[in-house]
């Protein structure tokens, strides 16, 4: 089983929409968590670290739900700048230099 | 300021022959990593550094795969008689000292390898 699974979408949205992604996660022991961008062919940026309490960065919210090993990313007000693919990321206790990534989650935002 | 910088950005060889990719992670940065992404595919954890020694060393594929370090700052990934299967996108990442819980990896651009 994968330390990290997404759903690969593409979800396609229009401009001023609000969509949300899930990721699950496999290790109960993983303490730190991340959603990463990466638009094609460059390299992933962190987007935000995800906090226990959850926690919102502009349009973007991040939550947390240790019980049943899932985080999720909720991006309100769409725009065309957000089409990328958005990676979840998930370290575990034992090392959190060790980052797992998800396989990625595609979106597409349309006039 | 200077980010993570890989070389070379792209890089074509023939089946059976040797490659190196190189990584000049972040000035300070204690904390290396490579990762492969095939296309359409995630990251996949090849291996971490600490300093100059691997800690981690448990997603390099096979044996053709190496990877060192030395003075605290360059890397090399080694990968010896290519098959096409190695055709990826090898991105490398570096982290500060401290590592913390909200240790942020900062990527370079990677280097596509395609084997013929």
């Amino acid at each position: 089983r994968k330390e990290v699974e997404q759903d690969p979408g593409p979800f396609n949205v229009p401009e001023g929409a609000t969509v949300a992604f899930n990721c699950t996660y496999s290790n109960s022991a993983s303490q730190s968590f991340f959603w990463y961008r990466q638009d094609c062919r460059k390299e992933p940026k962190l987007l935000m670290s995800v906090y226990s309490s959850g926690n919102e960065d502009g349009r973007f919210t991040a939550q947390l739900n240790r019980a049943s090993q899932y985080i999720s990313l909720l991006i309100r007000d769409s725009k065309l700048s957000d089409s990328a693919t958005y990676l979840c990321v998930v370290t575990p206790r034992s090392n959190f230099n060790k980052f797992y990534f998800g396989s990625g989650t595609k979106l597409n935002v349309k006039p | 300021g200077a980010g993570v910088s890989q070389s070379p950005s792209n890089k074509v060889t023939e089946k059976g022959k040797d490659v190196e990719l190189r990584c000049d992670p972040i000035s300070g940065h204690t904390a290396l990593y490579w990762y492969r992404q095939s296309l359409g595919q995630g990251l996949e954890f090849l291996i971490y550094f600490q300093g100059n020694s691997a800690p981690d060393k448990s997603g390099l594929p096979s044996d053709r795969f190496s990877a060192e370090r030395t003075g605290g700052s360059v890397s090399t990934l080694t990968i010896q008689r290519t098959q096409q299967e190695d055709s990826a996108v090898y991105l490398c990442a570096s982290s500060p000292p401290g590592g913390g819980m909200n240790t942020e990896a900062f990527f370079g651009q990677g280097t596509r390898l395609t084997v013929v």
